[in-house]
């Protein structure tokens, strides 16, 4: 099946820094990956996501970047703020083969960010 | 609009007794996905519905596990007998359709084996 490898576990970063978290997937046939933002005590939050058709999409001080041909997909985040400190998950999912739409998720284990004021 | 909707949101047990969790998704969200979080980890999918139907339980703990989903609205995720690595957050989420659409998580319930 689907494995995704998350790098860094850990990220510390000054307050209005860039932050880069990177993943990489194992099934070639993976078309749609989601970054998702969780706070303590709450559920995933998706902040952004990116299909296999494209490979970069931006959204204010995110932006995710796509390489099929090495199968990685980083998470930039720009100008850093302290409510950027949380657990960060990457995921990937491959498309069906009987059905419409996409298998599981596959997440990866989590980048913790910190953000020093 | 709501967000999905969780209870209880901390249970402690004892190994072999069993519990159950319940879910309220956002309405209107065909698909419902229970998941199960261990400390340090990605989510986990269990299972996923589609209105009434499973879509995929491939991993899911047939033995111990059971889930259903009443009139395709609420679910309820029963262990028995909980095993002492079971412990684990359970997040319940919703979505408009399938997994390529956004998902929208609940708050989790907390769950700790003794």
């Amino acid at each position: 099946g689907e494995n995704v490898e998350q790098h860094p576990s850990t990220l510390s970063v000054q307050e209005g820094d860039s932050a880069v978290i990177k993943c990489t997937y194992s099934d070639s046939a993976s078309n749609y990956f989601p970054w998702y933002k969780q706070e303590l005590g709450k559920g995933p939050q998706l902040i952004i996501d990116i299909r296999s058709n494209v490979g970069e999409k931006k959204d204010q001080r995110i932006a995710v970047t796509l390489n099929k041909t090495a199968k990685h997909f980083s998470l930039h985040i720009t100008e850093t703020q302290p409510e950027d400190s949380a657990v960060y998950f990457c995921a990937a999912s491959k498309p069906q083969i009987s059905n419409f739409g996409n298998e599981k998720l596959t997440f990866g284990t989590g980048t913790r960010l910190t953000i020093i004021p | 609009e709501a967000g999905v909707a969780q209870s209880p949101r901390y249970k402690i047990i004892e190994k072999r007794q069993s519990v159950a969790f319940w879910c309220n998704p956002i309405s209107g969200h065909a698909t419902l996905y229970w998941y199960q979080q261990i400390l340090g980890q990605g989510p986990k999918l269990l299972i996923q519905f589609q209105n009434n139907g499973v879509v995929d339980d491939s991993q899911l703990p047939k033995d111990r596990f059971s889930a259903e989903r009443l009139k395709g609205v609420d679910s309820t995720l029963k262990i028995q007998p909980a095993k002492l690595e079971d412990s684990a957050v359970y997040l319940c989420a919703s979505s408009l359709r399938d997994i390529s659409y956004e998902q929208y998580f609940g708050p989790g319930t907390r769950l700790t084996v003794t």
